[in-house]
């Protein structure tokens, strides 16, 4: 592990459910972002919560809500999803003012 | 918003060739620019990077050069072998303030051929 842990690994869910994304680092960061990552698509930044200040990706849908409760811990709340949201869902961390990022090992969500 | 440029999709070389990635960005205030590798069923983890303030960097096998007034920078990998075998993602952002996104290359999927 790199210091980022996210669970679950895999995860299917109906358009009905509802379900969270954990991801947990311990490397002293102050900044925590999550990825979409489809197949033929670039990395796709959804939403970064830095110094407790959250930014967000406008085109993301309110499908998707994430959560920040301290600088060690952020999740992603999923509900109502549609098929097209079956992706890897990445979380990465870093420091503000440092762009390396140290990502986790995703979840790979598929929507049924 | 910035927006970068990821070429080719696919690359396949032999062991012992070299391979080029090249990616061109579109905001001149970018000037961080790092390269992730991503190995099948993996996480994307950092191989190299270079900031604006200098035309290349080398490690080892692996270099990257910024061309600024041409906006593009590629990642130079020399004697590839089969675990260089992955996805590459290029990536680039601009630094301070509240810009501290990294914005990403579509990837490159490099195949090395033993």
């Amino acid at each position: 592990e790199t210091g980022v842990t996210q669970t679950p690994r895999h995860l299917v869910m109906g358009m009905t459910n509802k379900k969270s994304l954990k991801c947990e680092q311990h490397l002293g960061h102050n900044a925590m972002y999550w990825y979409k990552q489809s197949a033929k698509k670039p990395l796709e930044l959804m939403f970064v919560y830095s110094l407790e200040e959250r930014v967000e990706n406008n085109s993301v849908p309110s499908r998707f809500s994430p959560e920040c409760p301290n600088s060690s811990h952020l999740f992603l709340h999923l509900h109502t999803l549609q098929p097209e949201d079956s992706a890897l869902y990445l979380c990465a961390s870093s420091q503000v003012w440092d762009r390396d990022y140290t990502f986790g090992s995703g979840t790979r969500l598929t929507v049924v | 918003g910035e927006n970068v440029e990821q070429h080719p999709s696919t690359l396949s070389v032999q062991e012992g060739d070299s391979a080029v990635i090249k990616c061109t960005y579109s905001d001149s205030a970018s000037n961080y620019f790092p390269w992730y590798k991503q190995e099948l069923g993996k996480r994307p983890q950092l191989i190299i990077d270079i900031r604006s303030n200098v035309g290349e960097k080398k490690d080892q096998r692996i270099a990257v050069t910024l061309n600024k007034t041409a906006k593009h920078f590629s990642l130079h990998i020399t004697e590839t072998q089969p675990e260089d075998s992955a996805v590459y993602f290029c990536a680039a952002s601009s630094f301070g303030g509240s810009n501290y996104k990294l914005t990403f290359g579509k990837g490159t999927l490099l195949t090395v051929n033993p």
